[in-house]
């Protein structure tokens, strides 16, 4: 079945402990993305990848880091998470620039 | 920023009504697209409709998108209690950075 998958689902973590959010696809897309959704603010993009080794950061990629070192994987790396970055998180993927996107099932994430 | 401004905010239907949301955006844009989003869970696309298309149509989804207004509407015809869901629209601009612009989004009720 073509999909996204994310993991974890659920996090509580506490403040300053690093946390990666694993994301992967299985449709051979080129194109991978992260968003976060925050209630008053909908859904906004924290960075993405056109392929491999080429990221990019999207409207709020402060606190975040990522790779895309396999077409596979891209994963999200928080290193010092803080409690602004509780939100619900989403891995994205699409073909190419210009199809639609391939939501994961989200990553619901609490910073204490 | 938030270029998609979907109207109404809320609705609420009796199954068996057809149910019409708008969105309004203000760049130009390669496409524009439709989500479904179940209550804190992932994001279903729902219908693409690229810049050069006034309509689509898909099962009981029926899309329109008006360029020189830059206004689309989703119309659901029949609607079903598993309709019961948030709808957003999502703007796919001109820049090739692949980046979705959502909406707030409609949240839509169906009641049985």
């Amino acid at each position: 079945e073509a999909q996204v998958t994310q993991n974890p689902r659920y996090l509580i973590t506490v403040t300053g402990k690093k946390l990666t959010v694993t994301c992967s696809q299985n449709m051979n897309h080129e194109y991978m993305s992260w968003y976060r959704q925050d209630p008053g603010l909908g859904l906004r993009q924290i960075y993405y990848s056109m392929n491999v080794e080429v990221t990019d950061k999207g409207d709020v990629p402060e606190g975040y880091k990522v790779s895309r070192k396999e077409k596979r994987n891209f994963p999200l790396i928080l290193e010092s998470p803080s409690p602004n970055q509780t939100s619900l998180y989403f891995c994205a993927s699409r073909e190419q620039v210009g199809d639609e996107q391939f939501f994961g099932p989200g990553t619901r994430l609490t910073v204490l | 920023s938030q270029q998609g401004e979907e109207d109404p905010q809320a609705l609420s239907i009796q199954e068996g009504e057809n149910a019409t949301m708008n969105c309004s955006y203000k760049t130009s844009i390669n496409n524009l697209q439709w989500y479904r989003q179940n209550s804190g869970r992932g994001l279903v696309h729902l219908i693409l409709i690229r810049s050069n298309e006034r309509e689509k149509h898909s099962g009981r989804l029926r899309v329109t998108l008006d360029t020189s207004k830059k206004s689309s509407s989703l119309l659901i015809t029949a609607s079903r209690a598993a309709d019961t869901a948030s709808y957003f629209c999502a703007t796919d601009g001109s820049s090739n950075t692949g980046k979705l612009i959502f909406g707030q989004g409609t949240t839509l009720q169906v009641k049985p």
